[in-house]
């Protein structure tokens, strides 16, 4: 069980041009969905964090307009990459939070999406 | 603040001997530590965490790690390493903020050789 998906695994855009990456707990409810971007043998930065019902709450640095997050359901979220730029290629890994999975804060990850914009 | 810290960018062993992945913690309160495993391309798999109770923690394929108060530690063992644990390994710490968000190390990379 805890499943996370992540669609596409791989993308590759034109420079300037919009891309829509989901995050889908397959077999949980998951109140909370957390994006964070990864470059190469680094470690996760955090972006953002998404509640299912209510506005994404974004790190500090991270433009909220560039980065849409939208979690519409409890199984979906969704980071769009607005105007991408070759600087914005890299890994973005999702992870779910249960719902109901109070105090221990386990996170059950993607597989990730490897974005290159052009 | 909270931080995690994992010293060694990289540990080689030998397939069957023993290894250890370093992490130490600096958290105000009980700390929730947990490893991960990330191989190339892939998203984190997780391998145990740390709440409370026993100091020695086992979980997945064959992984354990030991929680120690006073070091603020919580390295990552095997007994006997095998050359498909190489991958990267991230330990981290719960946020005591109660938004769930987790405080990654910076990764160490394993190298199990033949």
């Amino acid at each position: 069980g805890a499943v996370v998906s992540q669609h596409p695994s791989r993308v590759i855009c034109k420079s300037g041009t919009s891309v829509k990456i989901e995050c889908r707990s397959l077999d949980f409810q998951a109140t909370t969905m957390f994006w964070y971007r990864q470059f190469p043998k680094q470690s996760l930065m955090l972006m953002a964090t998404s509640n299912e019902g209510s506005k994404a709450t974004y790190e500090q640095g991270v433009e909220k307009d560039k980065f849409l997050i939208n979690h519409a359901s409890l199984t979906l979220s969704t980071l769009t990459v607005t105007s991408a730029h070759p600087e914005d290629s890299s890994f973005y890994i999702c992870s779910a939070r249960r719902a109901g999975d109070r105090g221990h804060h386990e996170q059950f990850f993607g597989p990730g999406t490897r974005l290159t914009v052009l | 603040a909270q931080s995690v810290a994992q010293p060694e960018d990289q540990v080689n062993v030998a397939e069957g001997n023993p290894l250890t992945v370093k992490c130490t913690y600096s958290v105000s309160g009980n700390p929730y530590l947990f490893w991960y495993v990330q191989y190339p391309n892939r998203g984190l798999q997780f391998l145990l965490k740390y709440i409370t109770g026993d100091n020695l923690v086992k979980g997945s394929y064959g992984f354990e790690a030991e929680f120690n108060k006073s070091q603020t530690s919580f390295h990552l063992k095997k007994p006997s390493a095998l050359v498909s644990d190489s991958a990267l390994y991230f330990c981290a710490v719960r946020d005591i903020s109660n938004t769930g968000k987790l405080i990654f190390g910076q990764g160490t990379t394993l190298q199990v050789k033949p």
